[in-house]
């Protein structure tokens, strides 16, 4: 199987963009659709992103998601930061040879 | 409105076995494949299982593949999971989710409140 890495945390202001990435360790980043949640703490993960950069009706515009090919990663934009942005956030993504769902280890987003 | 419950968590001793079951509502259920997805005490999300939509094709993750069953009944909308052989390393919040498509590859749309399992003697 192939690795999805994420930072451990990042921090940012209300108001700001933050950026959080996504690396696949092999393999090529478009090969499958990847897939964003946000998770608060103490609650069930929430679908923000799915292939790649659509957004579930609901989600606000203010998420969104896209792919590098020459990072072989792909990132999840948050614009406007609310202080309730703060969560865990984690992506996935699917190996064909495998049929197994990866998921990235999660990045935990701080608000202050 | 979207609604999973998860039933049947709980504590089990090592090497026992435990049924969890996913009731489903506000959608229709045969249309689209089913996920359990794990949490362990503080750590990420994890992957466990899947199962197609009509055909009931079931995929596994390496950890649990030849301990866990998953299967579905689409006349009472129901996804379980049969899990036998339990480990300490299987103590988890099991959540349920529902696919977005009949395929489970391109994400989760809705979640259960998650079922928590405790593997200790």
């Amino acid at each position: 199987n192939f690795l999805l890495t994420q930072p451990h945390s990042v921090s940012e202001s209300p108001g700001k963009t933050v950026t959080i990435s996504c690396t696949r360790s092999n393999g090529t980043i478009g090969s499958n659709f990847v897939q964003w949640y946000q998770q608060r703490p103490g609650s069930s993960p929430i679908l923000l992103i799915f292939e790649d950069n659509r957004r579930p009706s609901g989600v606000p515009d203010r998420f969104s998601g896209s792919i590098d090919s020459s990072s072989n990663s792909a990132s999840l934009t948050i614009s406007g930061l609310k202080t309730e942005d703060e969560s865990d956030y984690y992506c996935q993504s699917y190996e064909t040879s495998s049929q197994h769902l990866i998921f990235g280890g999660g990045t935990k987003l701080t608000v202050l | 409105e979207v609604q999973l419950v998860e039933s049947g968590g709980g504590l089990v001793q090592p090497g026992g076995s435990l049924r969890l079951a996913c009731a489903a509502s506000g959608f229709t259920f045969s249309t689209y494949a089913m996920s359990w997805v794990r949490q362990a005490p503080g750590k990420g999300l994890e992957w466990v299982s899947a199962i197609g939509n009509t055909n009931g094709a079931t995929f596994y993750a390496d950890a649990v593949k030849g301990r866990f069953t998953i299967s579905r009944d689409n006349s009472k909308n129901t996804v379980s999971l049969q899990m036998n052989s339990l480990g300490a390393e299987d103590t988890a919040v099991y959540y349920c989710a529902k696919d977005i498509s009949g395929w489970f590859a391109v994400g989760a749309d809705s979640w259960g409140q998650g079922a928590l399992v405790v593997v200790s003697s």
